[in-house]
């Protein structure tokens, strides 16, 4: 199984900050990488596809980065809005996985 | 407009079978490449993938739940049933179905999820 590691767990950080969450996978997944806003008590929201492909109607201050193993998240100005927990998945191979999870706080 | 819509038992009881039901609309899984996943979520902790099923009734499952899960669809019905054997109350979660346009694509619709308690 490829294994799929996120840092930080959880990070704080204010309106207006920059923040970055890095996922690693344990093998090549070339772009195959998705990542997921989710908010308590909400199922996950889509936000990236093939690593670094907006989904329509997501701002434009996510932005998506990476290839082979290593890939970021990045929210350019947090916005009030986007105090959630992000998660990647690679859809490279089966069995599909998730990463653990990034809850992003206010600080 | 899609939608999914999960449905099933709130409370089993330990070594029991579990049998989730995923109504869906706005979509065939007739069509090529259409997929529906279930995805679990323990209260707390992270999204763990369970199964996959395709439109050509190809399945895929976790490598560590495969001996207890079985997923399958009523393409009539546009429902996907997900099967899964003596639970335990580890297997308390929130049961999302999800589908993705291809194995290889992301999960674009979520379900709202259901609530599953293992517990006598």
């Amino acid at each position: 199984d490829i294994q799929m590691t996120q840092s930080p767990s959880s990070v704080s950080a204010s309106v207006g900050d920059r923040v970055t969450i890095t996922c690693r996978a344990s093998q090549g997944i070339s772009s195959w990488l998705a990542w997921y806003q989710q908010k308590p008590g909400k199922a996950p929201k889509f936000l990236i596809y093939a690593a670094s492909s907006l989904q329509s109607g997501v701002p434009s201050r996510f932005s998506g980065s990476g290839s082979g193993t290593d890939f970021t998240l990045t929210i350019s100005s947090l916005q009030p809005e986007d105090f959630a927990t992000y998660y990647c998945q690679q859809a490279n191979s089966f069995p599909l996985t998730f990463g653990g999870g990034t809850k992003v706080e206010i600080k | 407009q899609v939608t999914l819509r999960e449905s099933g038992p709130a409370l089993v009881k330990p070594t029991q079978t579990l049998t989730l039901t995923c109504t869906f609309s706005g979509f065939s899984l007739s069509t090529s490449g259409m997929c529906v996943s279930w995805i679990r979520q323990p209260p707390g902790k992270a999204l763990e993938w369970l199964a996959l099923i395709d439109w050509d009734d190809d399945k895929y499952y976790s490598t560590s739940l495969r001996t207890r899960l079985i997923i399958s669809t009523d393409t009539s019905k546009n429902q996907v049933v997900l099967t899964m054997t003596n639970m335990d109350p580890v297997d308390t979660a929130t049961y999302y179905c999800a589908r993705s346009r291809a194995a290889a694509q992301p999960f674009d619709y979520w379900g709202q999820g259901t609530l599953v308690t293992v517990s006598s």
